[in-house]
């Protein structure tokens, strides 16, 4: 079955450093890839998506994200975390192009160090 | 307004309460979805409606029940739930179906339920 693993269920990083979130999908084939942003009291947020391509895809907010094939991951980077980066962070995949299939991950919680 | 609006916000009933939820999106989309989030737990699709017709139902309780009377307005009803029903409800859209580069998900900021 097709899943989706945040390793990192909680990461704490100083305002300024660089940021890395894990994520490892189990499918057979390249799916369609996202990261989500919730920010306390709000609804997801689509930060970035792969489709096809370029393996490092940008997104808003300064951030980007690495497709790796060989390692089934998508990682999600920033070079430099600011105090309103505090969110939780959902990685999603669509395994086969339908909207009602999208499995998301379990989240990492980001929280800023000042 | 834009985007994918949701009503109430907060809401507290208790086990024999009926109450509804409402998510409305001003963005001209075609499918609409309801979300379940708990604590500590991925997000779970409950339903999803697409041009007004229920597509998908993913084993749901029937104390929830969905209505789409229009493409741009979706409610769950919701009718003596349990404590453990008590989470955060999301609502999404998009504009059909099928996931290409340009038709994403689309979330509401969610109404936070508690069942007592």
């Amino acid at each position: 079955a097709q899943s989706v693993t945040q390793p990192d269920i909680h990461i704490t990083v100083s305002e300024g450093a660089s940021l890395e979130l894990r994520c490892n999908y189990s499918y057979g084939a390249t799916p369609y890839l996202f990261w989500y942003v919730q920010s306390p009291g709000q609804g997801l947020q689509l930060l970035l998506k792969y489709f096809s391509g370029d393996t490092l895809v940008q997104g808003i907010k300064g951030f980007e994200a690495e497709f790796k094939r060989s390692q089934s991951s998508f990682n999600l980077r920033k070079p430099s975390v600011h105090w309103s980066d505090a969110a939780e962070y959902f990685c999603a995949v669509v395994p086969y192009s339908s909207a009602s299939k999208i499995i998301f991950g379990s989240g990492t919680r980001l929280s800023i160090r000042p | 307004e834009t985007g994918v609006t949701q009503t109430p916000r907060h809401l507290v009933m208790g086990m024999t309460n009926k109450k509804s939820l409402k998510c409305e999106q001003h963005l001209g989309h075609n499918a609409m979805y309801w979300y379940k989030q708990s604590a500590k737990k991925p997000l779970e699709l409950m339903f999803v409606y697409s041009l007004e017709e229920r597509v998908e139902n993913n084993s749901v309780p029937s104390r929830f029940s969905p209505e789409c009377p229009n493409s741009s307005h979706l409610f769950l009803h919701l009718h003596t739930l349990q404590p453990e029903d008590s989470a955060l409800y999301l609502c999404a859209s998009s504009q059909d179906m099928e996931v290409d580069g340009a038709n994403v998900l689309t979330f509401g900021a969610g109404s936070r339920l508690t069942v007592l």
